[in-house]
């Protein structure tokens, strides 16, 4: 079966960039999407079809996604930011997403 | 805007089955493409399944297959998530997802989640 790997871990400066891969074979020929998720919280859309925002998202998020790895951006990143993020794709009518990366802000 | 609310946190015994029904409103359900997905208990998201609209037909992860049943009332617009032989595994927060667009294929909506345990 199809698999997204994400690191467990990622931590960044306030302001400064964050950036969350996710890895799986020939990724860059489907569809990326990442969802944030706070303790408690369900999970929401920040980036779809690889690169694009939903509305009320803002700038900051940004998404790419070649070879085998997607990557989520987030510059300036805020103390809201904080969260888990897991990105999503789809192959052979599943969807499959990564084990998630809980981003620290410090 | 979508909107989801779902039902009550339920306890079942192992071996009995549960259904978790979430309500829209905004939109019809025959407008969206419905799909639920699980999160175990500081565990990561889990996809069950959901209504592929390109092949008008429900999917269902290869895992849960012959367990999971996923159901729509169109005159309540209520889509209905049924797992049956529940084992201490499939305690979990249970989410209904969809977006407006109708992809079916990312989520910009999600319901409030329904806690379900399994414990004898």
């Amino acid at each position: 079966s199809y698999e997204l790997t994400q690191p467990p871990s990622v931590s960044v400066s306030p302001g400064q960039t964050a950036s969350i891969t996710c890895s799986g074979h020939k990724l860059g020929e489907k569809y990326v999407c990442w969802y944030q998720q706070t303790p408690g919280q369900s999970p929401v859309l920040v980036i779809y079809q690889d690169t694009t925002r939903p509305s009320g998202i803002p700038e900051r998020f940004s998404g790419s996604n070649s070879g085998n790895t997607a990557t989520l951006t987030i510059s300036g990143t805020q103390a809201m930011d904080e969260a888990d993020y897991y990105c999503q794709a789809w192959d052979s009518s599943t969807a499959v997403f990564g084990g998630g990366t809980k981003l620290t802000v410090l | 805007q979508v909107q989801l609310v779902q039902s009550g946190a339920e306890v079942k015994k192992p071996g009995a089955s549960v259904k978790v029904s979430c309500k829209v409103s905004g939109y019809t359900l025959t407008e969206l493409s419905m799909h639920w997905v699980r999160q175990a208990p500081g565990k990561g998201l889990e996809w069950m399944g959901g209504f592929d609209p390109e092949d008008d037909e429900t999917i269902y992860a290869q895992k849960l297959q012959g367990r999971l049943t996923m159901t729509e009332d169109t005159s309540t617009d209520t889509a209905y998530m049924e797992l049956s032989s529940l084992t201490s595994e499939d305690t979990a927060v249970y989410y209904c997802a969809t977006d407006e667009a109708g992809s079916g294929s990312y989520y910009t909506d999600w319901g409030q989640g329904t806690l379900v345990t399994v414990s004898s």
